[in-house]
């Protein structure tokens, strides 16, 4: 069985400085793996994937995220932390192969600090 | 091309009441979802179907039950509402050759007196 671990439910970034939101999974085949994020009284926007390509992922909104296979992580980043950027962040994995179920993080909240 | 849309945004019911939250998507999607989100407990699947005609219980089914009607809805209902099930619902649809990736609607809030 799939799984995604978020480490610290809130996180505090100072604007301008850099964001680094952590998510380590657990997958018995190789995973596909997603960051969402959610803005106040919003759904869920998907910011980038992984799906077995480039292990260096870019995405929307200047964040990216590295697929490390040897320490399943997926962690992920942005040099400069904006104000518009504060918004929960969710973790998700699926296992790769057809038809699979997506298991989602218990999410990290940014706050930007100006 | 509106992607996933739910119905209603709000919800007000007493306790014992029931109701039907509404999903649609014409992404021509295979997969269909339904997860509440609690504060701190990130997103729980409630149900899904994987395709036309097969719905599935997920991580917390207790108290609701699904319909696939045709390829593009899928409803969600609360036959008795209590205030545990006080929540935000969202509606997701997938395919594989997506990558399983899921596309939200706005979700529905549910407050159960």
């Amino acid at each position: 069985a799939q799984s995604v671990t978020q480490l610290g439910s809130h996180v505090s970034v100072s604007e301008g400085a850099l964001v680094l939101l952590r998510c380590n999974y657990s997958s018995s085949v190789p995973p596909y793996l997603f960051w969402y994020v959610q803005y106040p009284n919003q759904g869920l926007q998907l910011l980038l994937k992984y799906t077995s390509a480039a292990t260096l992922v870019k995405g929307i909104n200047g964040f990216e995220a590295e697929f490390k296979k040897s320490e399943t992580s997926f962690h992920l980043t942005k040099p400069s932390a904006h104000m518009s950027d504060a918004a929960e962040y969710f973790c998700a994995v699926s296992d790769s192969g057809g038809y699979q179920k997506v298991t989602f993080g218990t999410g990290t909240k940014l706050q930007v600090i100006p | 091309n509106a992607g996933v849309t739910q119905t209603p945004k709000f919800q007000v019911l007493k306790t014992g009441q029931s109701m039907t939250l509404q999903c649609a998507q014409d992404m021509n999607h295979n997969s269909m979802y339904w997860y509440r989100q609690d504060p701190g407990m990130g997103l729980r699947l409630i149900y899904y179907s994987a395709s036309e005609g097969t719905t599935d219980k997920g991580e917390v089914p207790n108290g609701y039950n699904v319909s696939r009607l045709n390829k593009r809805e899928f409803s969600l209902r609360l036959e008795s509402a209590a205030p545990s099930q006080t929540s935000v619902y969202f509606c997701a649809s997938s395919a594989p050759r997506l990558y399983n990736e899921q596309f939200f609607g706005p979700g529905t809030r549910l407050t159960v007196l």
